[in-house]
Formats: structure tokens, sequence, C-alpha cells
């Protein structure tokens, strides 16, 4: 079955370092992949969307890639500030559905 | 609207009881998704709708929960003698179409919890 895998862990960094989140997947061919930052009590919030056929989006201090031979994508957040703390979800899409499928996120906190 | 509306916010039941939670997508979208989010959970896919119609219900985690969409906008989703398993912030969110390369956009959630 279709399996998408984001570390379950808090990622903990000092503010200005490069955070760097990880969503890998099996068993899905998809078509795009999505980013959304999430807080506490709210919806997700979209932030960046990459195509198969892109290697890497850059967004301000945002940069994702998108593997499909390593079945990977990598998100960044360069220059880390306090603010950037929150979950951080991975969607897919495609491959034969248009409907997003949420991977279950990454708390990122960053430390002043 | 601005954004998409998810009413009530908080809603409390009893167990046995039914509940409906309504969403009111952003005007002009035409996709609208059912999401559920339980502590520490990704989110569940429920049911989507294209236009007024919902082509794939399997979704729904048990013939208790039910959902429509009238008049291409606003969306309810009942949930029939709610269990305490059904205890989960639902999220609606809605696209200007259907499709790879749309966003979603979220709202805030209903924060359902069944006593």
């Amino acid at each position: 079955s279709q399996k998408i895998e984001q570390n379950s862990e808090a990622l903990n960094i000092q503010e200005g370092k490069t955070a760097t989140l990880t969503c890998n997947y099996t068993n899905y061919s998809p078509a795009y992949l999505q980013w959304y930052r999430q807080d506490p009590g709210r919806g997700p919030v979209f932030l960046l969307l990459i195509r198969e056929n892109e290697k890497e989006k850059r967004k301000e201090r945002l940069k994702v890639t998108f593997d499909t031979t390593l079945k990977q994508s990598l998100f960044h957040i360069t220059a880390s500030q306090p603010a950037d703390s929150a979950t951080y979800l991975c969607a897919l899409g495609g491959g034969g559905s248009y409907i997003p499928t949420f991977g279950r996120g990454t708390s990122l906190i960053v430390h002043p | 609207g601005a954004g998409v509306s998810q009413s009530p916010s908080n809603k409390v039941t009893e167990k046995g009881k039914d509940v409906e939670l309504r969403c009111d997508p952003i005007s002009g979208h035409t996709a609208l998704y059912w999401y559920r989010q339980s502590l520490g959970q990704g989110l569940e896919f429920l049911i989507y709708f294209q236009g007024n119609s919902a082509p794939d219900k399997s979704g729904l985690p048990s013939d208790r929960f039910s959902a429509e969409r009238t008049g291409g906008s606003v969306s309810t989703l009942t949930i029939q003698r709610t269990q305490q398993e059904d205890s989960a912030v639902y999220l609606c969110a809605s696209s200007l179409r259907l499709g790879p390369n749309t966003e979603a956009f979220f709202g805030q959630g209903t924060r359902l919890t069944v006593v």
C-alpha cells in the first residue's frame, strides 16, 4: 500500500541554521508533491508545490527538492527563525489520484 | 469569503448523538475535501466533492458518516450515533479545481469531542 514517511521526532535547531525535513514515500508514483505548514489549533497552510519533472523549487528562504529515483523530497528552511517553529506536512498527489495524501508531519522547533 | 470557514470551531457531544459539521469553501472553488486529524496523527482523507458530486465515498470510516454539498458551495459532514473514537479535528479544504497543480486551502477545523 502507499506509504508516506516523515520523521516523527521533532527537529530542534538553533536560530540562523538551515532546517532540513525529509519526506519519503513508497508504492507511489506521485505527479506532484506539496509542503504545508501547520500551527497548533490551525489548519495546514500551503507553502510550495513541486512537480515530478522538477528537481528543485525555491521560494524566499524555502527550498524543496524532489528525487523520484530515491522517492524522497527534502524541505529546507535557510536562516531559520523561531517563528518558523511549526509542524510541516508533505502531501503527494497524482499517479491516478488528484486527492492530496498527507504524511504525519514533522515538528520543527527553532531555538533563539 | 476570504478563506475556508468551518463551524462550529468546537463541539462536545454525548456518545450516541448525531453531529453536523459545516464547511464554507472559498467562493468559486469547485473541489472540496474533508480530512480528519487525530492527536499526533496525520490527515486522514475522508471524502471529496467535485461540484456537488462525491465520486468516491470509500474513505468514510463507517456508514455512520455521510457528507453532502449543495449549490457547489457549502458542505456538511454528518456523523450519526457518535462514538468516542470519532473524537478528532475535522478539517475541510477547498481548491480552485481538482487537479495536480492546485493548492488546497484549509479551514481552521472543527474539534469534535465525544464524551
